[in-house]
Parts: C-alpha cells; structure tokens; sequence
C-alpha cells in the first residue's frame, strides 16, 4: 500500500511563482525524501530530510517536515517552465527489517506544471 | 555516482510471452538493487529488491520474478505475461555516502502487454 500521499495531485502556476506541494504518511519513519520525475524517465532525488530535522534548504527547494502530524512540504521558490514534472515523496520506514536494505516507499506523486 | 542502465527504453509484448528486462549498474560495488514499477499516472510500487548476489526479496505476490546473477546485475523476468504487467519499471540502486539512503533509478522500460 502507498505510504505517501501527495496534495495536490496537479497544480499549474505561472513562472516565477512559489509552488507547495504537501505529503502525508502514515507509520514512523527515519528519513523522508522527495524526487523528481520528468515525463517518461526515471526518478531524480531532490532532497532528504531526516526525522530529528523541521527544516532543510537545497537552492531553490525548501522542505519541511512535521513528525507529529506525519507531513511533509515541498516549497519551490521562483518556479521556471523546466520544473515542470511530477514529484514524489518517499518514505523509509523506522522499522528496518532484516535484509531489509532500506526500502523506499513512495507517494502517488504532484504534477506541476510551470507555464511561460 | 552511480549510473544505472536499464534496457530496453520500450517494449511491446503480447499476452503468454516471455519477459526480461535486465539493469546494470556502474560506480559502486555489492549495491542494494530494486525494481519498481508504475502504473500510469500513479505512484511506485516496490516489486523486488536485492541484497546482493542471488538474495531477492519480493514485495508483492505477481507473475514475476528477479535475479541477480551477478554483483551488478539485476533481471526482471516473467515466463507468461499478463496484461495487467503492463506498466513502467524502474531498476534503483543505493546510494553511497553522504546520502547513502538516497536512490538512484535508471531511464526506465515501459512495457506495453497486449
């Protein structure tokens, strides 16, 4: 089952605007992530926020995470028509199992488009 | 870094065929490997993973199967497909320090079962 559900689904805005995208999760986790998928390709990691961080910045991306509400936000400031893609958080459980091999389980995805 | 190569790019398959899609991966050694696939317009969801050579683990009961014969191979693989295989999948590998937990996915195979 989904671990993560991205909201909103899609959302369009204009370039140079800030885009949010939000994500829910339901079990404790060590560490979540969010990537980046262009249409047809594979997935780009983005950023990692681990559970004892709130706040992490990587350029223009700024990722919140709030343990107590299981949630996390996607901020990207001064959007531009090439972060037009779908974006998917992932969480890694606090449970590690043996063998495990930190298994990754991702959210149903935001697809944002950034228009000219 | 590591670079994940995944073949082919496409693949049309009629139902009761055959499947194998190989991923191999350069830049690290003894890699964590997985394959995922998504449905389209959906999340991804985790079908094998691998520890190393010739330990698979599967996520879901399917009409699938993997293995890795070797260090920095991973296969795919089913003996009748069904239409509901159809989909894209993705081989991801782990990452290495500093992000270690962090994945890295090849191009992908969007295979079409008709």
């Amino acid at each position: 089952s989904q671990q993560g559900e991205e909201d909103p689904q899609a959302l369009s805005i204009q370039e140079g605007e800030n885009a949010t995208m939000n994500c829910s999760y339901k079990t404790s986790i060590n560490n979540l992530q969010w990537y980046r998928q262009n249409s047809g390709r594979g997935l780009v990691h983005l950023i990692l926020i681990r559970s004892n961080e709130r706040e992490k910045h990587s350029g223009r991306l700024r990722v919140t995470l709030d343990t107590s509400k299981k949630s996390s936000s996607l901020l990207i400031t001064a959007s531009r028509a090439a972060d037009t893609a779908s974006y998917f958080c992932a969480t890694a459980a606090l449970t590690i199992l043996t063998g495990g091999g930190n298994k990754l389980t991702f959210g149903t995805g935001t697809q944002l488009k950034v228009e000219l | 870094s590591q670079t994940i190569h995944q073949w082919p790019a496409t693949l049309v398959q009629p139902v009761g065929s055959p499947l194998s899609l190989e991923c191999t991966v350069e830049g690290t050694s003894n890699p964590n490997l997985y394959w995922y696939r998504q449905a389209a317009g959906r999340g991804l969801q985790l079908l094998f993973y691998s520890v190393g050579i010739g330990q698979i683990s599967s996520e879901v009961p399917q009409n699938l199967s993997a293995s890795r014969p070797q260090d920095r191979q991973f296969i795919l693989s089913s003996k009748k497909l069904l239409l509901s295989d159809s989909g894209f999948y993705l081989c991801a590998c782990k990452g290495d320090q500093p992000i270690w937990e962090k994945l890295f996915f090849g191009s992908g195979t969007q295979l079409s079962v008709l």
